[in-house]
């Protein structure tokens, strides 16, 4: 079975700086891994992807992840973040020849202030 | 394209009733997912179809959870009845054949039970 820990539940910054949103998995496989995003009164949008090769995936929005297996992290960075980012983010990961099954972590809220 | 559309938006409903959630994929999307979404948390799967067959239900309470897919497309979840616990927004999915790894995601229905 996979588990997913999101380190915070909310990460409150300024608009133009730095984010780093952070997330551990558990797995005995071999993982997919990906963030999903939740705009208010949203459905989840997938922002990105892991599946394999290269460990660092951008989105078109300027975010990106790296895949650290060592580390077992998928942490999202954006380096300078806007008002329209602050949404809740979800990671989430899928182990590979098993159950098809998607585990959520718990969210994490980013507010964005002017 | 149209994305996966979710019926009714927002319930509100005293326990012990009934209700029913409808959901309809994206078109040609043959798995069906719907998810328990419960405040601050991410979303839980609680049954996914290939077609018309439920091949992953373990995590759907029976005593008062039914779904059915008795086409292959759309989709309806059921609580009967409704308690106060089940308070939460539900959330379809839809997917390619056999891809977990390409998930949509409607925008949920938000249930209050009184």
């Amino acid at each position: 079975a996979q588990s997913v820990t999101q380190l915070d539940s909310q990460v409150p910054v300024f608009e133009e700086a730095p984010v780093e949103l952070r997330c551990n998995y558990s797995s005995s496989v071999s993982v997919y891994l990906f963030w999903y995003v939740q705009y208010p009164n949203q459905g989840l949008q997938l922002l990105l992807k892991y599946l394999s090769g290269s460990t660092l995936v951008e989105s078109i929005n300027g975010f990106e992840a790296e895949f650290n297996k060592s580390q077992t992290s998928f942490h999202l960075r954006k380096p300078s973040v806007h008002i329209s980012d602050t949404a809740e983010y979800f990671c989430a990961v899928l182990g590979q020849g098993g159950s098809e099954k998607l585990v959520f972590g718990k969210g994490t809220k980013l507010t964005v202030n002017p | 394209e149209a994305g996966v559309v979710q019926s009714p938006r927002y319930k509100i409903i005293e326990k012990k009733q009934p209700v029913a959630f409808w959901c309809n994929p994206i078109s040609g999307h043959n798995t069906l997912y719907w998810y328990l979404q419960n405040l601050g948390q991410g979303p839980e799967l609680l049954i996914r179809y290939e077609n018309e067959e439920a091949v992953d239900d373990s995590q759907l309470p029976k005593d008062r959870f039914s779904a059915e897919r008795l086409k292959g497309v759309d989709s309806t979840l059921k609580i009967q009845p409704a308690e106060l616990g089940d308070s939460a927004v539900y959330l379809c999915a839809s997917s390619p054949t056999g891809s977990s790894k390409e998930q949509y995601f409607g925008p949920g229905t938000r249930l209050t039970v009184t």
